[in-house]
């Protein structure tokens, strides 16, 4: 079993939707949560990092972390076609070490 | 600002064969971590480096191997190629000891035929 689970899609939704990614993890030694959107033939971006648990909220961006749970979501609001790409969570397993989800594949229609 | 570069963007190898990829992290990062992508097994940490010393190795065989520079830039190094090391390899720099701070490159993508 993975340390962390991440659906991979492909997940397809209308411009303006609200889209709800998530990823559950085993290891309850993580503490930095993060997500990474990576386009096609690019490198993966950070989108933004939650500290233990909690919500986090960056323009149309929100992340929310259940510790309890061990599950942690991303949503994007008034979702854009250029929010297509692949979105991937990770955590932060000692220095720099980060482990990743398997990534999702989203697609906004217009 | 420059990114995090990486040389050459696409690599074709025949099995059997070596190959070594580099990465120019961000100027004044001093840390370089490597990591493979592929459909499969998504990205998977191989290893990091700092001011030239391995700190920290991921489960991957002795055929892939790095190092770092004085001047912060890394190679890494896979040794006796196999169809299986097909792959997109990324690297990220990053300034201090977080992993939330790691910028990645546009990646290398090798092909083992």
């Amino acid at each position: 079993q993975k340390e962390v689970e991440q659906d991979p899609g492909p997940l397809s939704v209308p411009e303006g939707a609200i889209v709800s990614l998530n990823c559950t993890y085993s290891n309850s030694a993580f503490q930095y949560f993060m997500w990474y959107r990576q386009y096609s033939r690019k490198g993966p971006e950070l989108l933004m990092y939650t500290y233990s648990s909690g919500n986090k909220e960056d323009g149309r961006f929100t992340a929310q972390v259940d510790k309890s749970s061990k599950y942690i979501s991303l949503f994007i609001r008034d979702s854009q076609p250029s929010d297509s790409a692949t979105y991937l969570c990770a955590m932060e397993q000692g220095a720099q070490k980060l482990v990743f989800g398997q990534g999702t594949r989203l697609t906004i229609n217009p | 600002k420059a990114g995090v570069t990486q040389t050459p963007r696409y690599l074709i190898k025949t099995r059997g064969q070596q190959v070594t990829l580099s990465c120019s992290p961000i100027s004044g990062h001093r840390s370089v971590s490597w990591y493979q992508q592929t459909p499969g097994q998504g990205l998977q940490f191989l290893f990091e480096y700092f001011s030239e010393t391995q700190r920290n190795k991921g489960n991957f065989p002795g055929r892939f191997s790095g190092r770092q520079f004085s001047n912060s830039r890394s190679e890494m190094n896979v040794s006796t190629l196999e169809l299986g090391d097909s792959a997109l390899y990324l690297c990220a720099s990053s300034f201090g000891d977080r992993g939330t701070e790691a910028f990645f490159g546009q990646g290398t993508r090798l092909t083992v035929v």
